[in-house]
């Protein structure tokens, strides 16, 4: 049981480029989310899936585009990549939506940096 | 736009001694507030959650203070170790229906042997 699991660790892009960071959890859950997390800022939401098939924005969407591929999995794409999206990124899944508790379990993070 | 305010940013304890960290939080509607903790390099984890039906809710050396009418709750670490030495988040939200949670900006805690 892995819980949730995040690819790549690092990443350092160029302004421009494209990239997509993967996220799968193993809990049967039907909820997940994508954070990222800058110093002083906390935890902001980026997109968030409350079940296969749908997607809907949180704080800070611009920028970012998300794929609920299945149950298991939740990608995160950037189109064209900017230094301000220089980051850590989170994801993060819980029962919530389908009657279940809200305990957010979240992935070992990616560090993306953007020249 | 809804807002969960963290403080201090940062707290220095010595071993032994009692780490407290304080959140407000503006919606009434939310009933549900976790608190999780994040070692360097680490995702948040889950340490420990509340609901408003109680006012006090401990687990082990940490206990969650919450006050509905005053709209705060707060983290009380007793004999903190170097080993809590991390950073803390609080959050608030929607325990069932609507799973998403608002965070504070986070208090980084370093305890002193």
């Amino acid at each position: 049981n892995a819980g949730v699991t995040q690819t790549p660790k690092f990443q350092v892009l160029k302004t421009g480029q494209s990239m997509t960071l993967q996220c799968a959890q193993d809990m049967n859950h039907n909820s997940m989310y994508w954070y990222r997390q800058d110093p002083g800022m906390g935890l902001r939401l980026i997109y968030y899936s409350a079940s296969e098939g749908t997607t809907d924005k949180g704080e800070v969407p611009n920028g970012y585009n998300v794929s609920r591929l299945n149950k298991r999995e939740f990608s995160l794409r950037l189109e064209s990549a900017a230094p301000s999206q220089t980051s850590v990124y989170f994801c993060a899944s819980s029962e919530a939506g389908n009657g279940g508790y809200n305990e957010q379990f979240f992935g070992p993070g990616t560090r993306l940096t953007v020249l | 736009q809804q807002q969960v305010k963290q403080s201090p940013q940062s707290l220095i304890v010595q071993k032994g001694g009692i780490s407290i960290i304080n959140c407000a939080y503006e919606n009434t509607a939310f009933d549900y507030f976790p608190w999780y903790q994040q070692f360097p390099g680490k995702g948040p984890a889950l340490l420990i959650a509340i609901r408003p039906d109680v006012s006090e809710k401990k687990e082990g050396r940490f206990t969650i203070s919450f006050n509905k009418s005053a709209k705060q709750f707060s983290l009380h670490i007793m004999d903190s170790q170097p080993g809590d030495s991390a950073t803390y988040f609080c959050a608030a939200g929607y325990g069932g229906s609507q799973g998403n949670l608002i965070f504070g900006k986070g208090t980084k805690l370093s305890v002193k042997p």
